[in-house]
């Protein structure tokens, strides 16, 4: 069946923009988590979400950034006042049950703040 | 959830065993550990992942030590198109820890 899907791929902005990044689960899966890779490091976890709501958003940097998933399914990234420093590969995975169930990615959304 | 050590690169011939090694002294009873790789400007890949018995699936097998303090991925044939960054991961929770990484580069 279908993966995870992101959309843009790629989002080009200007320092201070706000950005949206889009994130489809696979169908029926109800955990949803958001990582973020810096260049030539691992995915950091940012937030991960169980249905609707917010499990666990430590990961967020600052408050800058904010995620919403308001059906429980498509998840969206909110980055306001975007810097250079935001610049990265946004990630983002689902799993079947929420918690330890194996966690499978899309293929990420690159950003770059000019 | 506990440290993974890794070595950063590796290389492996076409066609050959690749056995991926990776440390992880403080794991606990409960935690598994789980592989992922990521190829190129791609996300990243499950392989496999276990608790304290080997696993093997489609794409690999888990070697894990009795003491669960490392365990070893083996590529059985390793192809070209298995050149990536793996990932070793030990989670107990919901959010995975993601380390550096071992950049294996498989050679014709």
């Amino acid at each position: 069946g279908a993966g995870v899907s992101q959309t843009p791929s790629n989002k080009v902005t200007e320092k201070g923009k706000y950005v949206e990044l889009r994130c489809d689960p696979i169908s029926g899966h109800t955990a949803l988590y958001w990582y973020r890779q810096s260049l030539g490091q691992g995915p950091e976890f940012l937030i991960y979400f169980q249905g609707t709501g917010a499990a666990d958003d430590s990961g967020l940097p600052n408050d800058r950034f904010f995620a919403v998933r308001p059906e429980g399914s498509v998840s969206t990234l909110k980055i306001q006042r975007t810097e250079r420093g935001d610049s990265a590969v946004y990630l983002c995975a689902s799993s079947l049950d929420p918690g330890t169930d194996t966690q499978y990615f899309g293929p990420g959304t690159r950003l770059t703040v000019l | 959830d506990a440290k993974t050590t890794q070595p950063p690169s590796m290389d492996c011939a076409e066609g050959r065993a690749a056995n991926l090694p990776c440390n992880h002294s403080t794991i606990s009873g409960n935690e598994y550990v789980y592989w992922y790789r990521q190829i190129h400007s791609q996300g990243p890949q499950y392989i496999i992942h276990g608790l304290k018995n080997n696993e093997t699936n489609e794409m690999a097998s888990l070697i894990i030590t009795e003491d669960r303090k490392s365990s070893t991925l083996i590529l059985p044939h390793a192809t070209l198109r298995d050149t990536a960054v793996y990932y070793c991961i030990v989670r107990g929770g919901s959010r995975l820890t993601f380390g550096e990484g071992t950049q294996l580069t498989v050679n014709p």
